[in-house]
């Protein structure tokens, strides 16, 4: 069975700061993989996705996510925060011949002026 | 470009009584939509989905129910609220289409359903 697990409710970092949140999931087959970000009392609004192509993945705002199989990993990155990242992050998983999506528990980036 | 509106944005309901939440698409045509509820400290999960009229597909049994009149519509019921149907509504639609895993959802605003 598909699950997404996301380390850390809470993430805070200074402004200029590498950010980084971290996702792992288990997928029993190739998976999508996918980033979105919530802002406060908005709906969700897609980063980036992985779908077995490039292992690198640029998404907008500067983020990016690498695809690690061996570690079943997909982590997010940016190399410098800005106040306007402060937001909620959640990590995604299908597999292509299922539709749904297996959503992680969400990560609020806090930044610290 | 598409947009997606969902209403109202916040609404508080007493106990028992009924529900109607709505969702419009513009600017694409037979687009799968969904119903998705989010729960403080939780992840998304899917209540409902359509790929088409009058189509809906329930994934969790509950006291909800979702109807689509129209190709770009899609209303969240309910004909007595519980108070554990507080939470936060996401409206979303992706592309027309088979359903997949490789599906880029877009969301609506949400609304904000608080029970008494």
């Amino acid at each position: 069975a598909q699950s997404v697990t996301q380390l850390g409710s809470h993430v805070s970092v200074s402004e200029g700061a590498l950010v980084l949140l971290r996702c792992n999931y288990s997928s029993s087959v190739p998976p999508y993989l996918f980033w979105y970000v919530q802002y406060p009392n908005q709906g969700l609004q897609l980063l980036l996705k992985y779908t077995s192509a490039a292992t690198l993945v640029k998404g907008i705002n500067g983020f990016e996510a690498e695809f690690k199989k061996s570690e079943t990993s997909f982590h997010l990155t940016k190399p410098s925060a800005h106040m306007s990242d402060a937001a909620e992050y959640f990590c995604a998983v299908s597999e292509g011949s299922n539709y749904q999506l297996i959503w992680g528990a969400g990560t609020k980036l806090i930044i610290k002026p | 470009s598409q947009t997606i509106h969902q209403w109202p944005a916040t609404l508080v309901q007493p106990v028992g009584s009924p529900l109607s939440l709505e969702c419009t698409v513009e600017g694409t045509s037979n687009p799968n939509l969904y119903w998705y509820r989010q729960a403080a400290g939780r992840g998304l999960q899917l209540l409902f989905y359509s790929v088409g009229i009058g189509q809906i597909s329930s994934e969790v049994p509950q006291n909800l129910s979702a109807s689509r009149p129209q190709d770009r519509q899609f209303i969240l019921s309910s004909k007595k609220l519980l108070l554990s149907d507080s939470g936060f509504y996401l409206c979303a639609w992706s592309a027309r289409g088979r359903l997949s895993g490789a599906n880029v959802l877009t969301f609506g605003a949400g609304s904000r359903l608080t029970v008494l």
